[in-house]
């Protein structure tokens, strides 16, 4: 079964504390995103990769950066966490065919 | 850019029909997906639907794509409570970005 794994369900940090989030697919997809979900807002696209080495700015990239070394490893890094980054986030992958995206199960952070 | 509008709460009783509905604006949308998010959970894809196509029935689901009208409904018969979740429409254009625009998210509550 193909899968996208996120390292941790929930996580609870300390404000400007620096934060890494890992997202590894098993799946040999050239694209991977991360997103973030809040209640009313709906899914926001934060950083995707098309590539190894390759990123791209989504929508809210801001107090984000990404990492992506290996294919199948896409890390989101909080540099300095602040509470407005409490959220769900979610990373996902995808062929870029007419498939859609396979997500990972989500990491609920806390930045307290 | 691309706008998808779902309504934000749907109840229905169990045992009976629910559609959810999505409207979209960009007329070039190729690519129609409907994903599942249970509670605490990642987003699952359920199925979708390429516009050259009017419908797709898989089991319970049935898609039905109005393109004159860019309006897309899930239909789910015989609704039970695990359909208990959030339903995301999406959709994206052939080529170019890979990045679907999603609604905000339909919460189908099922009561006994």
């Amino acid at each position: 079964d193909v899968k996208v794994t996120q390292s941790s369900r929930y996580l609870v940090k300390r404000t400007g504390e620096k934060v890494f989030l890992e997202c590894v697919q098993d799946m040999d997809h050239e694209n991977m995103f991360w997103y973030r979900q809040d209640p009313g807002l709906g899914l926001r696209l934060i950083y995707f990769s098309y590539d190894v080495k390759m990123k791209e700015k989504g929508d809210i990239p801001e107090g984000y950066s990404v990492s992506r070394e290996k294919k199948e490893r896409f890390s989101l890094i909080l540099e300095s966490a602040s509470t407005n980054q409490t959220s769900m986030y979610l990373c996902a992958s995808s062929s870029g065919g007419a498939g859609g995206y396979t997500f990972g199960s989500g990491t609920r952070l806390t930045v307290v | 850019g691309e706008d998808v509008e779902q309504s934000l709460f749907l109840s229905v009783r169990e045992g009976d029909s629910s559609v959810i509905n999505c409207t979209y604006t960009d007329s070039s949308s190729t690519y129609l997906y409907w994903y599942k998010q249970e509670p605490g959970a990642g987003l699952q894809l359920l199925t979708y639907i390429f516009s050259n196509m009017d419908m797709k029935q898989d089991q319970r689901l049935t898609v039905l794509l109005n393109k004159k009208d860019k309006h897309l409904s899930l239909r789910i018969a015989d609704t039970q409570t695990g359909d208990s979740a959030i339903y995301f429409c999406a959709v994206r254009a052939s080529g170019g970005s890979y990045i679907p625009t999603f609604g905000r998210g339909t919460s189908l509550i099922v009561h006994p």
